[in-house]
């Protein structure tokens, strides 16, 4: 069946260092992809989106990058503050019934 | 006010009970999804619906149903709650093919 997997549940990244966040996905019809941020206590929230008909998208100093051909997401964020400290999701579109469906999440720990 | 409002936010109940979790958005989307989460396992979708008269399954729709009263509320019912229910359940609102907006989420924990 479709699935998203994220390929570490933790991540520790200095203070100031870029982070990375892996996800993979299964469904090779899905064209549409969406990062979500989720802090203590809160729902997630939006944090970039990207599509299928593109492999880059960036935000304010955040990168979405997607590989349709070994169907890998990252989520780029540089230069990290304490308020990236969040879990992060990735999600993706499945085409054949619009279902959201998403990933394990990656919690990241942002080190002084 | 928050776009997208859940109550309650927290319910203790027992086995056996039937629980109601209410969802209600002023951003006039059409689409609106109820997920569980866990930890470690991430948000699973449970069942979501596209308009008043479209309702869908999703990954874990077993044990759990929902009506969509109008389009601005959809609510989850549990008919008789079974400790591994017990979860964070977030509902969310869509305008395909945006982003999804959430609620702030309802802790569900049944002894």
């Amino acid at each position: 069946g479709e699935s998203v997997g994220l390929h570490l549940p933790t991540l520790s990244v200095q203070e100031g260092d870029n982070s990375i966040i892996n996800c993979a996905y299964s469904n090779s019809a899905s064209d549409y992809f969406i990062w979500y941020k989720q802090e203590s206590g809160k729902g997630p929230q939006f944090i970039i989106d990207i599509r299928s008909n593109m492999d880059k998208r960036q935000g304010q100093r955040v990168t979405v990058l997607l590989n349709k051909t070994v169907k890998h997401l990252s989520l780029q964020i540089a230069a990290t503050q304490p308020g990236d400290s969040a879990v992060y999701f990735c999600a993706v579109l499945m085409n054949r019934d619009d279902k959201i469906i998403f990933g394990k999440g990656t919690r990241l720990h942002i080190l002084p | 006010d928050a776009d997208v409002t859940q109550t309650p936010r927290n319910r203790i109940t027992k086995t056996g009970k039937r629980i109601m979790l209410e969802c209600s958005q002023t951003k006039g989307h059409d689409r609106m999804y109820w997920y569980r989460q866990d930890p470690g396992l991430g948000l699973r979708l449970i069942y979501y619906s596209f308009d008043v008269k479209d309702i869908n399954k999703g990954e874990i729709s077993d044990g759990y149903s929902v009506s969509r009263q109008a389009q601005a509320k959809f609510s989850l019912s549990l008919e008789s709650a079974i400790p591994n229910q017990t979860a964070l359940y977030f509902c969310a609102t869509s305008d395909f093919p945006g982003e999804l907006f959430f609620g702030e989420g309802s802790r569900l924990t049944v002894l």
